[in-house]
């Protein structure tokens, strides 16, 4: 079974604080992808990474930075947490080849910023 | 530009009756489609994909989806609901062949299930 894990399913920081989401996959992946949830909204890719050291922005990578030192681990960072970074943060690996497209999803990371 | 419309925000269903949930998607080639589940405070299960054959596509837990072309709909069906259906689901396109590594989500219907 593929694994996608993140390193908090709760966490509450407190405004300007450096906040760090890690996101550990097993697969071998190439690719993985940070979301952010909202009501309403649906899911929002922040950033994603295609190989090690590799990365791009999504639609809304303000105010977030990224890290891929190894294959199997994304991390994102939120450098000065504000209170609009409340969300669910979700993390997804994926293969860019061969039949087996899809995302596999981490539980989720339930982020509240007082 | 690519997009995924997914026109039904809430759908309520009593136990045991029919479900269809619509997604209609805007792509300028065939593209792979995905249909996710999401409980809540968990993250995403695929429910099923599709990218090439069978239009007619079976996943998990009774679930299926057509695909039709012409209609550039991907809508997802399940014959008889369980009380245990009552999630979120999100259908989805990619990746993208426009160079990146991009997948598309629509904004999620929220199924409640009535007893």
């Amino acid at each position: 079974d593929v694994k996608v894990t993140q390193s908090s399913r709760y966490l509450v920081k407190r405004t300007g604080e450096k906040v760090f989401l890690e996101c550990v996959q097993d697969m071998d992946h190439e690719n993985m992808f940070w979301y952010r949830q909202d009501p309403g909204l649906g899911l929002r890719l922040i950033y994603f990474s295609y190989d090690v050291k590799m990365k791009e922005k999504g639609d809304i990578p303000e105010g977030y930075s990224v890290s891929r030192e190894k294959k199997e681990r994304f991390s994102l960072i939120l450098e000065s947490a504000s209170t609009n970074q409340t969300s669910m943060y979700l993390c997804a690996s994926s293969s860019p080849s061969g039949r087996d497209r899809e995302q596999y999803f981490g539980p989720g990371t339930r982020l509240t910023v007082t | 530009a690519q997009s995924v419309t997914q026109p039904d925000i809430h759908i309520t269903v009593s136990e045991g009756a029919s479900l269809e949930l619509r997604c209609n998607y805007s792509y300028g080639a065939t593209p792979y489609l995905f249909w996710y589940v999401q409980s809540p405070g968990q993250g995403l299960q695929l429910l099923l994909k599709y990218f090439s054959g069978d239009t007619l596509v079976q996943g998990i837990k009774g679930f299926e989806a057509e695909f039709k072309r012409s209609q550039s709909s991907f809508n997802l069906r399940k014959p008889s609901v369980h009380w245990s259906d009552a999630a979120e689901y999100f259908c989805a396109v990619g990746p993208l062949t426009s160079g990146t590594y991009k997948y598309i989500f629509g904004t999620g219907t929220r199924l409640k299930v009535l007893a």
